[in-house]
Order: C-alpha cells, then sequence, then structure tokens
C-alpha cells in the first residue's frame, strides 16, 4: 500500500519569501502522479500543481514549482515570493495510473504567510 | 467548482441516527469518491465508485454504505451514527491522470 508523509506540520515565513513544503512517499508502482492541494479557510480543496511520474521535469504554476525526485520518492513544493492569500493547509496526494485514480493524502502541512 | 455539489453543508445529527449525505455531478465523470477528513490524518478514503451501481470499499469504509443509481449522483449513508464519525466529509470526481475536483464539504457533528 501506499503512503504519503509531510514531516512538517506547520510552517511560517513572512511574505514575499520563498517557502518549501516537504513530502515523501512509498511505492512500488512505476507509473503514478503526485499532486499537491491548498485548502484555505474556506475549506475548499484546489488543486494547485501536478506531477506524472514518466515526466522528468519539474511542473511549474507560475510561483509555485515542484522538485521531484523519483529514486528518493521525494516531491517538495516551493512557493516563491509568498503572498497573504498562501496561507492554507497543503497536502501532497499521490495517485495511481490504473483504474480508479484512488489518491493517498499525507498528513498535510499548515502554512502561514506574514505581513 | 460549480462541476460538484454536496449536501447538506453542515449537518448535527443525535447518535444512532441515520445520515445520508449528497453528491452530484454535472461533469459526467467516471470516477466518485468519498473521503473524510480529520485534524492529523488528512483525508481517508471511504468508498469509491467507477460507474453506476459499481463501488468499492476505501480504507476507512466501517460503518459507512454508498450508491450511485445515476452517474451524476453518489450518496454516503452512516446507517447509525457514531460520534466517531463525527467529521468534514468530501465528495470528489475524477477523470483518469487528472486529479481531482472536490465538492465543497459536508461538516458532520454527531452528538
Amino acid at each position: 500500500a501506499q503512503t504519503v508523509t509531510q514531516s512538517q506540520p506547520e510552517m511560517s515565513v513572512q511574505e514575499a519569501e520563498t517557502v518549501t513544503l516537504s513530502c515523501t512517499y512509498d511505492t512500488s508502482e512505476n507509473n503514478y502522479y503526485l499532486f499537491w492541494y491548498k485548502q484555505p479557510p474556506s475549506r475548499q480543496m484546489i488543486l494547485v500543481i501536478r506531477q506524472e511520474a514518466y515526466k522528468q521535469q519539474n511542473a511549474t504554476e507560475n510561483r509555485f514549482s515542484v522538485n521531484f525526485q523519483k529514486a528518493a520518492k521525494s516531491f517538495s513544493l516551493k512557493i516563491s515570493d509568498s503572498q497573504l492569500g498562501d496561507t492554507a493547509m497543503y497536502f501532497c496526494a499521490f495517485g495511481g495510473n490504473q483504474g480508479a485514480q484512488k489518491l493517498v493524502f499525507g498528513q498535510g502541512t499548515r502554512l502561514t504567510i506574514n505581513p | 467548482d460549480a462541476g460538484i455539489t454536496q449536501s447538506p453543508r453542515h449537518k448535527v445529527t443525535e447518535t444512532g441516527t441515520p445520515v445520508t449525505l449528497r453528491c452530484h455531478q454535472t461533469e459526467n465523470h467516471r470516477y466518485m469518491y468519498w473521503y473524510r477528513q480529520d485534524p492529523g490524518h488528512g483525508l481517508r478514503l471511504i468508498h469509491y465508485s467507477y460507474g453506476v451501481k459499481d463501488t468499492d470499499k476505501g480504507e476507512v469504509s466501517d460503518g459507512y454504505s454508498v450508491s450511485r443509481s445515476k452517474t451524476e449522483d453518489f450518496l454516503l449513508t452512516l446507517e447509525s451514527a457514531t460520534s466517531s464519525q463525527t467529521s468534514v466529509y468530501f465528495c470528489a470526481i475524477s477523470d483518469r491522470g487528472e486529479g481531482y475536483t472536490f465538492g465543497s464539504g459536508t461538516r458532520l457533528t454527531v452528538v
């Protein structure tokens, strides 16, 4: 069974700084997907970024980028030029490549951006 | 997201009563999922569906049942609610590989 671990329960940085959230996972599969989701106080789950394991190039979405290390089973999220609106819970998730994509989530990291 | 709606948004119920949560989608996605969110656990899969009348158990399925009689609707039922089922429940839909689209969640309190 797959597992996802986020080792940082809480993080806090100043506005405009860069912050990196860590995520490690365990799987025996070779083809899979990895995701970062953001959950602001509104409770809505928002997809931030998606990585396909067979693609070596790290995914980027504006200020958000990932460092995907397949051999190390590591998938960290970097937020550049952080903004107050980035304050949220962030979840790392693993998804298989067969049938229904049953996502396995990490425990979450609560990120606070301070003015 | 307008393509998926959950109801109700909040509910308080008494121990031992049945509760049904509804998820409705307009995206015609094949896959639908129910998760619960608890502090320190992230989101955990309760049940999922891969088609009309096709469902299977997830990681934390005890005490829950589901039904999917139409592509667009996926119901989660707590036959006899317990305090341990106090949680936030999320429905999600997906096409393979694209990640999920989530509903806005239902906060259920069992007293």
